[in-house]
């Protein structure tokens, strides 16, 4: 257990639907990230947020939305996803940016499938 | 384009053996970390080496830093079958520390029992 938690673990979605990955740290950590990780790539960051300001898009489509009511929480709404967004997507926390030595602790995971 | 690459890209050992791992990256950093990750898991912080930092280690884990070369490595010594797994570099870079970390593809591990 790293203290990060995501939900859900598995996912199956349409290319129709709406849906929402839920991040949740409990490491009284004021920064938040949202990576992909495709078969064969390396890991991809997409959202970064500190003390729930967003101080990074890496120039994501706009069908991924994230969320960051507080700084323990971390949301990613889906929306007319693509297959080729099929990925693990992983959330992870860190102490702020701008701390010297960023070590960042990660959630398990959700699989996400688009048909 | 890529700031960290692995190689090799796969290594399959005995156990007892011991495993290294190198990186390669383009620009400055204020730091180089090591992550493992299990099949289909998160990722586990290993170890962080700062950029004035040479070695490190960390039980079985050594870690050497060459800024001038732009590389680092992880040695795995007395390796276990529970050390089968990724293992990733990720450079935090220079002056914008935006907590942005760079990830490499990784080396898939396999020791053998």
């Amino acid at each position: 257990e790293t203290g990060v938690t995501q939900t859900p673990r598995h996912l199956v979605m349409g290319m129709t639907n709406k849906k929402s990955l839920k991040c949740e740290q409990h490491l009284g950590h004021n920064a938040m990230y949202w990576y992909k990780q495709s078969a064969k790539k390396p890991l991809e960051l997409m959202f970064v947020y500190n003390f729930k300001e967003q101080t990074e898009n890496n120039s994501v489509p706009s069908r991924f939305s994230p969320e960051c009511p507080n700084s323990s929480h971390l949301f990613l709404h889906l929306h007319t996803l693509q297959p080729e967004d099929s990925a693990l997507y992983l959330c992870a926390s860190s102490l702020a940016t701008g701390t010297s030595g960023n070590e960042q602790f990660f959630g398990p995971g959700t699989r996400l499938t688009v048909l | 384009s890529q700031q960290g690459e692995e190689d090799p890209q796969a290594l399959s050992i005995q156990e007892g053996e011991n495993a290294t791992m190198n990186c390669s990256y383009k620009t400055s950093i204020n730091n180089l970390q090591w992550y493992r990750q299990n099949s289909g898991r998160g990722l586990v912080h290993l170890i962080l080496i700062r950029s004035n930092e040479r070695e490190k280690h960390s039980g079985r884990l050594r870690v050497t830093l060459d800024t001038s070369k732009k590389s680092s490595s992880l040695l795995i010594t007395a390796s276990r079958a529970a050390d089968t797994a990724s293992y990733f570099c990720a450079t935090d870079r220079g002056s914008s520390n935006t907590g942005k970390l760079i990830f490499g593809q990784g080396t898939t591990l396999q020791v053998k029992p």
